[in-house]
């Protein structure tokens, strides 16, 4: 079982639709991230969080400690909202406070005018 | 600011071939990673570094080595390529538990 786990998968809404991608977890964390890839390009960090809810814009990210699990909302969706959302989370490493990310296989946007 | 930089961005090896992909940063960070990418999959941590001369192994290190013999620089090497080693790679930095800065890719082919 991945320690990430997103849903759904692939997602299509009409312009204006409100999108919820969902993140759950397995393992203590001491944050998770929220990023976006848009197709042929790079990764680029909307959010990273440890607690309750940040926003940006039209993007709300949301996560719940207790359960494990992390939401991205994206109010008044458009077609350049199209792209990869994928959940990450950071673990430790051993000792000596190294740490990394892993990483869930990302939810497919396609947000049709 | 250029954030963080990666080159090249495509290649196309033979299988046996050695490579070097090259990461750089300019933002100080201590941290940097090395991911692949493949179809269906999150990404994978191959190696990273805490710090200039410190390197360790990811989760799949398995034909690949790496040297950050400067703090901004981190190298990837393929001694040997493999077609296995068909894959996106990206570089990472962040300093501790901060927010992470990716750079562009590398779209590898081994043929």
């Amino acid at each position: 079982k991945n320690e990430v786990e997103q849903s759904p998968q692939n997602l299509t809404a009409q312009e204006g639709e409100f999108i919820t991608i969902n993140c759950s977890y397995s393992v203590g964390i001491s944050a998770l991230h929220w990023l976006q890839q848009h197709p042929g390009g790079g990764i680029v960090s909307l959010f990273m969080l440890s607690s309750g809810k940040k926003k940006h814009g039209r993007l709300i990210a949301t996560i719940n400690i207790q359960e494990k699990h992390s939401s991205l909302h994206i109010t008044a969706s458009h077609p350049r909202d199209s792209a990869v959302y994928i959940c990450a989370v950071r673990l430790a490493l051993g000792t000596g406070g190294s740490e990394k990310l892993v990483f869930g296989k990302g939810t497919k946007l396609t947000v049709n005018p | 600011n250029a954030g963080v930089t990666q080159t090249p961005k495509f290649r196309v090896l033979k299988t046996g071939q050695s490579m070097t992909l090259l990461c750089a940063q300019d933002m100080n960070h201590e941290y940097m990673y090395w991911y692949r990418q493949d179809p269906g999959m999150g990404l994978r941590l191959i190696h990273y570094s805490v710090g200039e001369g410190t390197t360790a192994k990811g989760e799949v290190p398995d034909g690949y080595n790496v040297s950050r013999l400067k703090k901004q620089n981190f190298l990837l090497g393929l001694e040997s390529a493999a077609p296995s080693q068909t894959s996106v790679y990206f570089c990472a930095s962040s300093y501790w538990n901060t927010e992470a800065f990716f750079g562009q890719g590398t779209r590898l082919t081994v043929v």
